[in-house]
């Protein structure tokens, strides 16, 4: 069966510093991979996609960047992380294709003081 | 208008209740639809997928009216652990087929 990691799975970042979070998705081949961010109290929204390595589309411009250096392997990244950045970061995988159902990572819950 | 438009809720219904949850979606050429449960601070999950003759999956039903371009969610005999929120999910016809949208989400409290 598959299965997706996120990791860490809080972080508490200053002002300024660079972020890294990771994904990776275990039993499944391909997969179109997504970021979302999801700040208190509001709906998911769709940072990044991917359809293949070091295929990278981004759906908000923003100080992130995103990147898939293995089939399988995809990381969200900050040079310097504003306030605005924090909230509840989420990996998601579907099979490739169509829009076939999403299953999502358990997320990270970012706080950039 | 919104591209996926829930009630935002929150429901507070007792336990063995039915409650229906609507949804609206602006794409008509739209074609894949969902409902997802998310419980606080956790991962959203499947919870179903919609087809257009409706489905069911134990004391869940989804309905999906394509003319009116709204998905329906009925829970029947509601348990403590339905309490969470639901999300309406629409892919994105036109911003690359495998992208969806997600609605906001309808909070549900099941109560004792």
């Amino acid at each position: 069966s598959q299965t997706i990691h996120q990791w860490p799975a809080t972080l508490v970042q200053p002002v300024g510093s660079p972020l890294s979070l990771e994904c990776t998705v275990e039993g499944t081949s391909n997969p179109n991979l997504y970021w979302y961010r999801q700040a208190a109290g509001r709906g998911l929204q769709l940072l990044f996609y991917s359809v293949g390595i070091g295929q990278i589309s981004s759906e908000v411009p923003q100080n992130l960047s995103a990147s898939r250096p293995q089939d399988r392997q995809f990381i969200l990244s900050s040079k310097k992380l504003l306030l605005s950045d924090s909230g509840f970061y989420l990996c998601a995988w579907s099979v490739s294709g169509f829009a076939y159902e999403q299953y999502f990572g358990p997320g990270t819950r970012l706080t950039v003081t | 208008r919104k591209e996926v438009e829930q009630d935002p809720g929150p429901f507070n219904v007792p336990e063995g209740a039915t409650v229906a949850f609507n949804c609206t979606y602006s794409n008509s050429a739209s074609q894949s639809f969902f409902w997802y449960r998310q419980d606080c601070r956790k991962e959203p999950k499947l919870l179903m997928s919609v087809y257009s003759s409706g489905n069911e999956d134990g004391r869940f039903t989804a309905q999906l009216n394509r003319a009116s371009q709204y998905i329906s969610l009925l829970i029947r005999d509601s348990k403590l652990s339905d309490s969470a929120t639901y999300l309406c999910v629409v892919n994105s016809p036109g911003a690359g087929s495998y992208q969806l949208t997600f609605g906001k989400g309808t909070k549900l409290s099941v109560i004792p």
